[in-house]
């Protein structure tokens, strides 16, 4: 499979602590994505982060690549009620094809 | 600069009857993908475009979905005939041609198959 499956499925935290949340792929990769995804919304992308990249910063988002472990994570520090929505990873392949797994549900609890 | 467009926004049906939706990409974006979100459920590619040629339909139903792209810009997916199942949010998006750069989402239609 090429999709990106994202670690919890379901996260509930209060307002203030940080947010951290896991992708794991299988095949290498040129770079990796972020999207969130309010409710009855479409996908907004966050963040790239390319395969020679360790770590990248983006305001309050922090994400962490780890090409020898197939893994990326995506920090949110001090979150607010607004982060509530579900984040997906994606690596997009040679034919520009994105999958999507089943995300990772934030709940921040004001 | 404009996003993706998609309309309706809400459509309801009964089973057995035809929809179609349709998707302003951003303009200059080669690329065109069409995706299905059920409940619960993460998006779905259904169908990929570079300009009006198909990249990959490989999970397009296609006994009863449909997708074109006339003249490499606009597209619509039309269902006939719609089963209960088909209920989702469908997706529309774009990106720049072989880029693996960010995709951009419109905000989707919601079917519901009654």
């Amino acid at each position: 499979s090429q999709q990106g499956e994202e670690d919890p499925q379901a996260l509930s935290i209060q307002e203030g602590e940080n947010a951290t949340m896991n992708c794991s792929y299988k095949t290498s990769i040129n770079n990796l994505q972020w999207y969130r995804q309010n409710s009855g919304r479409g996908l907004v992308h966050l963040i790239l982060i390319r395969s020679n990249e360790r770590e990248k910063h983006s305001g309050r988002l922090r994400v962490t690549l780890d090409t020898s472990k197939k893994s990326s994570s995506l920090l949110i520090t001090a979150s607010r009620a607004a982060d509530t929505a579900s984040y997906f990873c994606a690596t997009p392949n040679t034919g520009n094809q994105f999958y999507f797994g089943t995300g990772t549900s934030l709940t921040v609890i004001p | 600069e404009a996003g993706v467009a998609q309309s309706p926004r809400y459509k309801i049906i009964e089973k057995r009857q035809s929809v179609a939706f349709w998707c302003n990409p951003i303009s200059g974006h080669a690329t065109l993908y069409w995706y299905q979100q059920i409940l619960g459920q993460g998006p779905k590619l259904l169908i990929q475009f570079q300009n009006n040629g198909v990249v990959d339909d490989s999970q397009l139903p296609k006994d009863r979905f449909s997708a074109e792209r006339l003249k490499g810009v606009d597209s619509t997916l039309k269902i006939q005939p719609a089963k209960l199942e088909d209920s989702a949010v469908y997706l529309c998006a774009s990106s720049l041609a072989s880029s693996r750069g960010e995709a951009f989402f419109g905000q989707g239609t919601r079917l519901t198959v009654v």
